[in-house]
């Protein structure tokens, strides 16, 4: 499968703890990006790399949450001190000029925060 | 700054019915459209896109008109099967830069035998 590849894909944990959702792009796809949905909604975008620079950063995204790609390849996003409000499926994409800048997505990572 | 409006869900249809979701943007520029599906707990998948005024996009029986003139975006079925049912995002991405997709709400697509 050579798709967008997201882990873990369903993540339960208690308000207060870390957690951390990693993303393998397509090969070859030099864009990132990570956006969050909740039920009922659209996606909404969180952040965007371009090989390994971050080059953009949604309001949406506060301190509490970090992403990267060290290497221009996989991409991680931490949420620190989870807080209910968190509760979403994070989704991640990739594209590349290569694919007509058409952006894929994974199957999401959902996150539930008790 | 951009933002995509799409018509209120749910929508059910019977086997075989007439598909319209609509689909209305406001952009700065000369945006691409797009429109995806997600299926019950899974990610997105691009159903059809359109990239420059009039373009028209298809795919898998679907059909929508990038309309500049109306802003307009719509999602079209002649013939819905029960397979179809699922939601559907609007989203549109402005020219250059991150090309980010802004997402419409979606709408719940419910097809009866």
């Amino acid at each position: 499968d050579t798709g967008v590849s997201q882990d873990p894909r369903h993540k339960i944990t208690k308000r207060g703890q870390n957690v951390t959702f990693r993303c393998d792009p397509i090969s070859e796809h030099n864009r990132l990006y990570w956006y969050r949905q909740t039920l009922g909604q659209g996606p909404e975008f969180l952040t965007y790399f371009q090989n390994e620079a971050q080059l953009e950063k949604s309001r949406l995204l506060s301190d509490r949450f970090s992403a990267e790609r060290p290497k221009g390849s996989f991409s991680t996003l931490e949420i620190q001190r989870t807080e209910q409000g968190d509760s979403a499926m994070y989704l991640c994409a990739s594209s590349s000029q290569l694919s007509g800048n058409t952006i894929y997505f994974g199957e999401g990572s959902w996150l539930t925060v008790v | 700054g951009d933002s995509v409006t799409q018509m209120e869900g749910p929508v059910t249809l019977s086997e075989e019915a007439f598909l319209t979701i609509n689909c209305t943007y406001t952009a700065t520029g000369y945006p691409s459209l797009f429109w995806y599906v997600q299926y019950p707990g899974e990610g997105l998948q691009l159903l059809l896109k359109a990239t420059k005024a009039d373009d028209k996009g298809s795919n898998k029986g679907f059909e929508a008109t990038y309309r500049k003139e109306t802003t307009s975006f719509h999602l079209e079925k002649g013939s819905v099967q029960v397979s179809d049912s699922a939601v559907y995002f609007c989203a549109l991405s402005s020219q250059g830069g991150s090309e980010k997709l802004v997402f419409g709400k979606g709408t719940k697509l419910t097809v009866n035998p």
